[in-house]
Parts: structure tokens; sequence; C-alpha cells
């Protein structure tokens, strides 16, 4: 199957500072790519639909301003949480599209 | 939106015993069922799935099943291992390249 990555894949920052994310098709170009919070023993909660050469549309409740996305290219997309708080501690989790998503590794963030 | 419920959150079986995991779902539009298994720190991977053109689907000792008319839709798992003791999602789209909404998930322990 097709392959997804991210990086990092665990970060660990200060209150108040800003934490890029990036996701890559490896092998596929990707028109549309998502990212989802996953909170510990919780499910995959879906934060916004990322598409190339456009504005990522955001799902309800779900800060635009503080979760920055940008799909530069048909291979990457980045999620930068801005002035990070503790309860954005999260695992975040990218996926592409090719005929079906497939799933990054995921990023473990950790903000003190 | 659509809204996905799963249940049980948690299921314990006997090795070589059956599994059934159960999902509901809102948006009469969504047309696309996958099901993911997630390990712990993993990235969810793809077992099955199901289009609402189909009742019914079956790979291996995986098997999904799709009511249309009540808008639900089940994992069946048949002679468990201990290797299939992970956490399950059910998800619902309007497509497979559309957003996917996730059920809540469910742990499941297969004991030797």
């Amino acid at each position: 199957g097709a392959v997804v990555s991210q990086h990092p894949s665990r970060v660990i920052c200060k209150s108040g500072t800003s934490v890029k994310i990036e996701c890559r098709s490896l092998d596929f170009q990707a028109t549309t790519m998502f990212w989802y919070r996953q909170f510990p023993k919780q499910s995959l909660m879906l934060m916004a639909t990322s598409n190339e050469g456009s504005k990522a549309t955001y799902e309800q409740g779900v800060e635009k301003d503080k979760f920055l996305i940008n799909h530069a290219s048909l291979t990457l997309s980045t999620l930068t949480v801005t002035s990070a708080h503790p309860e954005d501690s999260s695992f975040y989790i990218c996926s592409a599209q090719e005929n079906e998503q497939f799933f990054g590794p995921g990023t473990r963030l950790t903000v003190l | 939106g659509e809204n996905v419920e799963q249940h049980p959150s948690t299921l314990s079986v006997q090795e070589g015993d059956s599994a059934v995991i159960k999902c509901t779902y809102s948006d009469s539009a969504s047309n696309y069922f996958p099901w993911y298994k997630q390990e712990l720190g993993k990235r969810p991977q793809l077992i099955i799935d199901i289009r609402s053109n189909v009742g019914e689907k079956k790979d291996q000792r995986i098997a999904v099943t799709l009511n249309k008319t009540a808008k639900h839709f089940s994992l069946h798992i048949t002679e468990t291992q201990p290797e299939d003791s992970a956490v399950y999602f059910c998800a619902a789209s309007k497509g497979n390249t559309d957003k996917l909404i996730f059920g809540t998930g469910t742990r499941l322990q297969v004991f030797p």
C-alpha cells in the first residue's frame, strides 16, 4: 500500500511555543490530506481537511488560527500548533488519500 | 453531520472464539464503511471495508455486514488469536475519498 510519513514522531515543547508537524505522501500524490487528533484511549477526531493549493476546511470547534494547516504541494501538508498549551498535548495523525486513506505513523505532542 | 456509535467499548474473548463489534451511523448519505485496527501507539491499519451496494464482505477470518435500512454495520472476527488484540475502529464516509468519521473504538482482548 501507499506510504505516508510524519515528522517528528515525538515532540516536547514549552507552553506558548509553536510546533510544526509534517505529513508526506512518499510514493503518490495526494490532493487531499486529513488531520486527526487522538487523546489517550479515545477515538480519532477529525480536525481539518487539507486541500492542495487552497484553504483547509476545519471541523466545528477546531480553531483555525490555532491549528494552521498548509498544503503547499501534492506530497506535503503541515500542521502548526500555535501558542501550544498543555491541553494541546495529544497524538496527531495525518492521512492521505489514494483510493483509500493511508495514515501516517502519528506525532505525539507533549506541551509542558 | 455524521455521527458514528460503536459498541462494545471493551470485549474480552477466549482464543478461538468469535468477536463481534457493532456500529451505527446517522447520515443516510454515507456509503463507505471501513474498519481499522490500531495497536498501542501505532497508526490505524485498514483491515476491511464495505460499500453501500454490498451487504456482506469476507476476508479470511474477518467479515463485515451492512444493513443500510437500519444504518448499522458489524465486524465479525472468527477463530480469534492473541495477535488480534488491539483497538478496533469503525468509520463512515460519503465515499472512500471523503473525510472519515470514526466510532469510539472497541478494545479487544483475546486471552490464550
